[in-house]
């Protein structure tokens, strides 16, 4: 099974400054990775996949990179809205969710 | 558009099945799997399996062989997924969610609003 990591853990940003999502995989996953966000009481929402191609709808200020074993997502300019969880997953392999990242108000 | 509607909250006591349904709307049911991801209070997304819409072929998480039963009733457009012998490990969120367009294992682009299921005596 692949298994996936993400840094840090918990992640305080503060409104207007840019935060960078860490995802490692314990081998090549190519450029099947996708990333989700997911609120309280939501159910998760995707941001990314194929390493860096938005979803439907989602603002330009998430972006996605990478390859290979080591992954990233950039949200730029952190609006209210962006405080969640976010999780990385591989689809190159069967499939895994990496633990999550949670970003909080700082 | 694309919904995916699942069945209410439940409570089951120690050692009983729950079976949860979710209801596709929007789109051709059968061309697209659907998968199931359980999420337990306060912890990460755990992958249960997918059921392929189209032929009813299943595959399971291997933590859950033996104990899991996804189905679909393609006339109605839903998928099911049952639990048996459920323990206090089991109460979490459930989602249904729908892969990728061409994917087996694959991104998930839809997903259900998640049913709660407790496992308490």
């Amino acid at each position: 099974e692949i298994v996936m990591t993400q840094s840090p853990a918990t992640l305080s940003v503060s409104p207007g400054e840019s935060a960078t999502l860490s995802c490692r995989a314990s081998q090549s996953v190519s450029f099947s990775l996708a990333w989700y966000q997911q609120k309280p009481g939501q159910a998760p929402r995707l941001l990314i996949y194929g390493a860096s191609t938005r979803a439907t709808g989602i603002p330009a200020r998430f972006s996605g990179s990478g390859s290979g074993t080591e992954f990233t997502l950039t949200i730029s300019s952190l609006q209210s809205e962006d405080f969640a969880v976010y999780y990385c997953q591989q689809y190159n392999n069967r499939q895994t969710f990496g633990q999550g990242t949670k970003v909080e108000i700082k | 558009q694309v919904q995916l509607v699942q069945s209410g909250a439940e409570v089951k006591k120690p050692g009983a099945s729950v079976k949860v349904s979710c209801k596709a709307s929007g789109y051709t049911f059968t061309a697209y799997y659907i998968h199931w991801v359980r999420q337990a209070p306060g912890q990460g997304l755990e992958w249960m399996g997918w059921i392929n819409t189209h032929t009813g072929d299943t595959n399971y998480a291997q933590e859950f062989q033996g104990r899991v039963t996804m189905t679909r009733d393609t006339s109605i457009n839903s998928a099911y997924m049952e639990l048996s012998r459920l323990s206090s490990d089991d109460t979490a969120m459930y989602f249904c969610a729908r892969a990728g367009e061409g994917f087996t294992f694959g991104y998930f682009d839809y997903w259900g609003q998640g049913t709660l299921v407790t496992v308490s005596s």
